[in-house]
């Protein structure tokens, strides 16, 4: 089955740039999407297709995808922006599949 | 605005079956290229997706549980039920529902609801 590897945690100072990566063999060939969860509420999707963003989502949110890695970006961090994030790809198997998941930390 | 709401028991005992309902509005189950998805996430680990159903009735399951899991979908009540037999306590988890793109992304999701399994 088609694996996405996430680093465990992202530590990150207000005002600078967080980039949580997400792991997959020949992922640069997948559309990749990405959700942010924060403590005790749904996934909320903030980044579609790679490098979309959906309505409501900040510019300050960017995704990129190439070879084997998939990167969502972070730019001028907010306390706000503290969540889990959780990388997705619909896999050529058929099924969807989810990274597990990275603790990103406001310092 | 759409929204999903999962609605179920939040105890269930071991071996029972577990049936939840996801009431969707905003869209309607027989739009073209959407569908709605079962996702669980147990406490403190990743999310996992469990079935999905789309607008022409077409069904998928994961694998690893596809031989205890139903889906179907009522569209006049604009409601998808999920049944997962032999409940066990593994499968204590927040289950939610979320709208499914194409055969790509979920959003919105549902605002989830605990499961827990035990006698």
């Amino acid at each position: 089955s088609y694996v996405l590897t996430q680093p465990p945690s992202v530590s990150v100072a207000p005002g600078q740039t967080a980039t949580i990566t997400c792991g997959g063999d020949n992922i640069g060939s997948e559309g990749v999407h990405w959700y942010h969860q924060k403590p005790g509420q749904a996934p909320v999707l903030v980044v579609y297709d790679d490098s979309g963003r959906p309505s409501g989502i900040p510019e300050r949110f960017s995704g990129s995808s190439s070879g084997n890695t998939a990167t969502l970006t972070i730019s001028r961090v907010e306390a706000g922006d503290e969540a889990d994030y959780y990388c997705q790809v619909w896999h050529l198997s058929g099924d969807p599949v989810f990274g597990g998941g990275t603790k990103l930390t406001v310092l | 605005q759409v929204t999903l709401k999962e609605s179920g028991p939040v105890l269930v005992k071991p071996t029972e079956t577990l049936t939840l309902t996801c009431t969707v509005s905003g869209f309607s189950l027989t739009n073209a290229r959407m569908g709605v998805s079962w996702i669980r996430q147990p406490p403190g680990k990743a999310l996992e997706w469990l079935a999905h159903i789309l607008s022409n009735d077409e069904k998928s399951y994961s694998p690893s549980l596809k031989n205890r899991l139903t889906i179907s979908k009522d569209t006049s009540r604009s409601q998808v039920v999920l049944t997962m037999t032999n409940m066990d306590p593994v499968d204590t988890a927040t289950y939610y529902c979320a709208r499914l793109w194409g055969v790509n992304w979920f959003d919105p999701w549902g605002q989830g609801t605990l499961v827990t399994v035990s006698s």
